[in-house]
This record gives C-alpha cells, structure tokens and sequence, in this order.
C-alpha cells in the first residue's frame, strides 16, 4: 500500500502563515486531496486534486505539488481552523490516508 | 444540500453480524459510486468499500473480503455495509462518503461524508 507521512502537529498562531507536507511512499500523480476534521465532526473535503479548492472553501486554504511530495497551505490561519489535516491518494490501490497533522494554537 | 445519514452501529460480539445504512440525500444518488470509510485512533482512516453507480461493480480492502458486502438500493437512495463474522479489529466509526465520480476506485476523492457510526467488536 502506499504510505503517506504527514509532518508531526503544529502550532500556529491566528494570522500567520502555515504549511503541512504530505510524502507518498510512491507516486501518486496529482491525485492527492486534503480534508479537514474538527473533533467530534466527519472529514471535509478542502483540496482536491492537488490544487483545485472544493466548492464553498475560502481561499485562505490551498495545495500544490505532484508526484511524492505535496504542501498544503492555510494563509492566514484563523482560530476556527484547529483541526486535524488529512491527506488522501487515490492513484494507486487501496485508497491510503495520511495520520494526519494537528494544528493547535500557540 | 447533499445529506448522508448513516445507522445500524452499535455493539455486537466477535463473529456475528451487523448491517449499516446510508440515507443520501440532496443529490441523484444513482449518479455517484459511494464508498464506506472507517477511522480508529491507532489506524485512522482506512478506505473499506466502494460500489459503482449501478451496484454492478464493488471493490473492498483486503482485510474485509469475504466477510464485509457493500451494496446499494437507488430507488431508495440508500447504500449499505453487511458485515459478518466480525472483529475487534472491526472495531471503529464507520463514514458513509459520496466518490467523486461515477466508477472505479481511483482517481476520484470523498467530496462528501457522514457524520459516522461508531461499532464495537467486543465479547
């Protein structure tokens, strides 16, 4: 299966400038896609595709990369985005999730 | 507004059976192959199972084949996961999501979950 490590928890402070890697073990292309989850809430879908927004997302939030190495960016964080990050493949078989990063406020 | 509301978790005891439901609404359910997800604490999420728009075509992990079916019922927008002789390993909070498109297993995303049900394999 292919692995994705994502870096450890963070903190961040409202108002700055965050950025969360996600490593595949092995190529996925550009089928990466990150999701959001609150505690005690489902997983939301933020970016798919590497890059592309999912409807309704503000435009703080974006993604970039291809291949094994992918960012995921919140500019500028603000409070109500403490949660935990995930990324997901979907080029190879099975589907693999990352174990997600935890963003907490400083 | 795209709704999933899932139901039948709950606890039941190494090698019997459960059978979960997943109500959509607020989009052409036999448009979207449909998936089943699950998280645990120690695992996180693992993808379990998808269908195709049709039900003709569905796709598990391997640690659920043969015991875990996904199906589906478009003229009741439901989806569903039977799962037999289950495990503790079983054990975790079960996500109905919407595929991203309408075939496979890959190249698509969950553009769409819901609020889970959690199940416990325990004697």
């Amino acid at each position: 299966d292919t692995v994705l490590t994502q870096s450890p928890a963070l903190a961040v402070s409202p108002g700055e400038r965050v950025t969360i890697s996600c490593r595949a073990s092995e190529s996925v292309s550009t089928l990466m896609h990150w999701y959001q989850q609150k505690p005690g809430q489902q997983p939301k879908l933020l970016i798919y595709k590497a890059s592309n927004l999912a409807s309704g997302v503000p435009a703080r939030f974006s993604g970039s990369g291809s291949g094994t190495d992918f960012t995921f960016t919140i500019d500028p964080v603000e409070a109500d985005d403490i949660a935990t990050y995930y990324c997901h493949q979907s080029w190879n078989s099975p589907n693999t999730f990352g174990a997600g990063t935890k963003l907490e406020l400083k | 507004e795209v709704q999933l509301v899932e139901s039948g978790g709950g606890l039941v005891q190494p090698g019997r059976s459960l059978k979960l439901s997943c109500a959509a609404s607020g989009f052409t359910f036999s448009n979207y192959g449909m998936a089943w997800v699950r998280q645990t604490p120690t695992k996180g999420l693992e993808w379990v199972a998808s269908i195709s728009t049709g039900g003709g075509n569905t796709y598990y992990r391997d640690s659920v084949k043969g015991r875990f079916t996904i199906s589906r019922d478009n003229a009741k927008n439901t989806q569903y996961l039977q799962m037999d002789s289950l495990r503790s390993e079983d054990t975790a909070t079960y996500y109905c999501a919407r595929w991203s498109n309408n075939y496979g297993v890959n190249g698509g995303y969950f553009d769409y979950w819901g609020q889970g049900v959690m199940v416990t394999v325990s004697s």
